[in-house]
C-alpha cells in the first residue's frame, strides 16, 4: 500500500533555532518527493520537489534530503522565524505514464514561538 | 505568470442544499485541473482531476460532481450537500502530469455543512 508517514505530528521551537522534520515513505514506483508548506486555511505552497537522483536540495533556508534507499527524507529548517509557523507536508509521486496520483502525509504542524 | 484563484473562501451551506466552488486558472494552457479535499488531521484526497475540457475522472465515489466548462475553469458542484461534505477544499493545476510537473495550489474554500 502506497503511504506516507510523517513525525512528529507537531512541533514547538523557539524562534532562531533549527529543526528537521521526518517523511518515511512506502510509494513504489517513486517519481519525486515534494515538500509543501502550509499556512492555517491558505493553500499549500511547493518549498522542493526532488527526483531520485537528487539526495538534497535548497530553498532559502530549507533544506530537504532524500534517502531513497531507505524511503526516507527530512526538512531542516535553519534559524527559524515566527513566519515559519504551519503545517508541512511530504508529498510522494509515482512514475509512470498517465498517474495523477500524489500520496500526501498528514502533515507536521511547526508553531515557533518567540 | 501562472495563477490560480478559487472561491468563495468560506462558505456556510444547510444541509441539503446545493454547492458550487469555482476555481480558474491564468498564465498557461490546457493545464490538468485538481479538486482535493482536506479533512482535519488527514492527508489531502484527490476527489477529481481533468486533462481537458469535458474530460472529468472521479477518484471516489461521493456527492460531488465536477466539470470544466472552459480550458481553465473547474467547477465543484453537489446537487445535495450532506453534514459529510463538510471540509477544505483545494483546486489545483499542474502543466502536464502531476507525477513530473509542478502542482500549484489555490487558496482553498471552507465548506461548513449545517
Amino acid at each position: 500500500k502506497n503511504q506516507v508517514e510523517q513525525s512528529p505530528q507537531s512541533l514547538i521551537i523557539l524562534e532562531g533555532k533549527n529543526c528537521t522534520l521526518q517523511c518515511n515513505y512506502t510509494v513504489s514506483p517513486f517519481s519525486n518527493l515534494r515538500w509543501y508548506k502550509q499556512d492555517t486555511g491558505r493553500g499549500p505552497v511547493s518549498l522542493t520537489i526532488m527526483t531520485f537522483s537528487e539526495n538534497t536540495k535548497s530553498n532559502g533556508r530549507y533544506t530537504a534530503t532524500l534517502d531513497a534507499d531507505t524511503k526516507q527524507s527530512s526538512l531542516h529548517i535553519t534559524a527559524s522565524q515566527l513566519s515559519d509557523s504551519a503545517s508541512y507536508i511530504c508529498v510522494v509521486s509515482r512514475s509512470g505514464a498517465g498517474s495523477y496520483q500524489l500520496t500526501f502525509g498528514k502533515g507536521t504542524k511547526l508553531s515557533v514561538i518567540p | 505568470s501562472q495563477t490560480i484563484h478559487q472561491w468563495p473562501a468560506t462558505l456556510v451551506q444547510p444541509v441539503g442544499s446545493p454547492l458550487s466552488l469555482e476555481c480558474t486558472v491564468e498564465g498557461t494552457s490546457n493545464p490538468n485541473l485538481y479538486w482535493y479535499r482536506q479533512a482535519a488531521g488527514r492527508g489531502l484526497q484527490l476527489l477529481f482531476y481533468s486533462v481537458g475540457i469535458g474530460q472529468i475522472s472521479s477518484e471516489v465515489p461521493q456527492n460531488l460532481s465536477a466539470s470544466r466548462p472552459q480550458d481553465r475553469q473547474f467547477i465543484l458542484s453537489s446537487k445535495k450537500l450532506l453534514l459529510s461534505d463538510s471540509g477544505f477544499y483545494l483546486c489545483a493545476f499542474s502543466s502536464g502530469g502531476v507525477n513530473t510537473g509542478e502542482l500549484f495550489f489555490g487558496e482553498g474554500s471552507r465548506l461548513t455543512v449545517l
